[in-house]
């Protein structure tokens, strides 16, 4: 079935470094590819999304880029802030069905 | 952006009560709303996924009977837990779709259950 696997956190960062959080999938057919965050205390938010191979997704710099061959859709960032931290789930959706997400990234970025 | 609320924010209930869960589209029609549950430092589950006017379809594993979902207008669903036990505690996140996004969820807050 379908799956997403997301790398395990915690993801503890100085302000400014450059962010990495892997994700790999598992479908059959072209799945739309997620990336939603949990800031503390606030719902889930979609962040970047990307519907076919090939697609960048991008928001506030963050950047993902649906890749088929390697089935991933690795988050990333140049200059990560302490208003970053949060908890960054990679999800997919296969047919306009529900989202299967991964297990979640914990990011913490201090000054 | 999209709006989905989600009343109570946090329950806390008596073993054996029911607890009523609305989940609702503010500024949208949601012809498709999902039913998650999240459990402390895991991922969300989904648990059913209710169209407008239809009967919910439940995840393996999801028993029908103690979690009720009616999703009677296309802006209003409800989650009933039934008889509620202390491993029903958990969060309860509910998710639409509108008619004109199709490939993207809007999220409510979530609801805290607590049952003692």
């Amino acid at each position: 079935g379908n799956s997403v696997t997301q790398m395990e956190g915690p993801v503890t960062l100085s302000e400014e470094a450059f962010l990495t959080i892997n994700c790999t999938y598992t479908a059959t057919g072209y799945p739309s590819l997620f990336w939603y965050v949990q800031y503390p205390g606030e719902c889930l938010q979609l962040l970047l999304k990307a519907t076919k191979a090939d697609d960048k997704g991008s928001n506030k710099g963050f950047e993902a880029t649906y890749r088929k061959e390697t089935t991933s859709f690795h988050l990333e960032k140049g200059s990560v802030q302490v208003s970053d931290s949060a908890v960054y789930f990679c999800a997919l959706d296969q047919a306009g069905t529900a989202l299967i997400f991964g297990k979640g990234t914990t990011l913490s970025v201090s000054s | 952006g999209a709006v989905v609320s989600q009343h109570p924010s946090w329950v806390i209930c008596k073993s054996g009560t029911s607890v009523k869960i609305e989940c609702r589209s503010l500024d949208f029609q949601a012809t498709t709303m999902f039913w998650y549950r999240q459990f402390p430092k895991q991922s969300l589950m989904l648990m059913a996924t209710s169209n407008e006017g239809s009967k919910a379809t439940y995840e393996q594993g999801v028993e029908k009977d103690k979690f009720l979902i009616n999703h009677a207008s296309l802006t209003l669903s409800t989650l009933t837990v039934t008889s509620a036990h202390p491993e029903d505690s958990s969060f309860y996140i509910c998710s639409a779709k509108s008619r004109w996004e199709t490939d993207t969820q809007y999220f409510g807050p979530g609801t805290r259950l607590t049952v003692l």
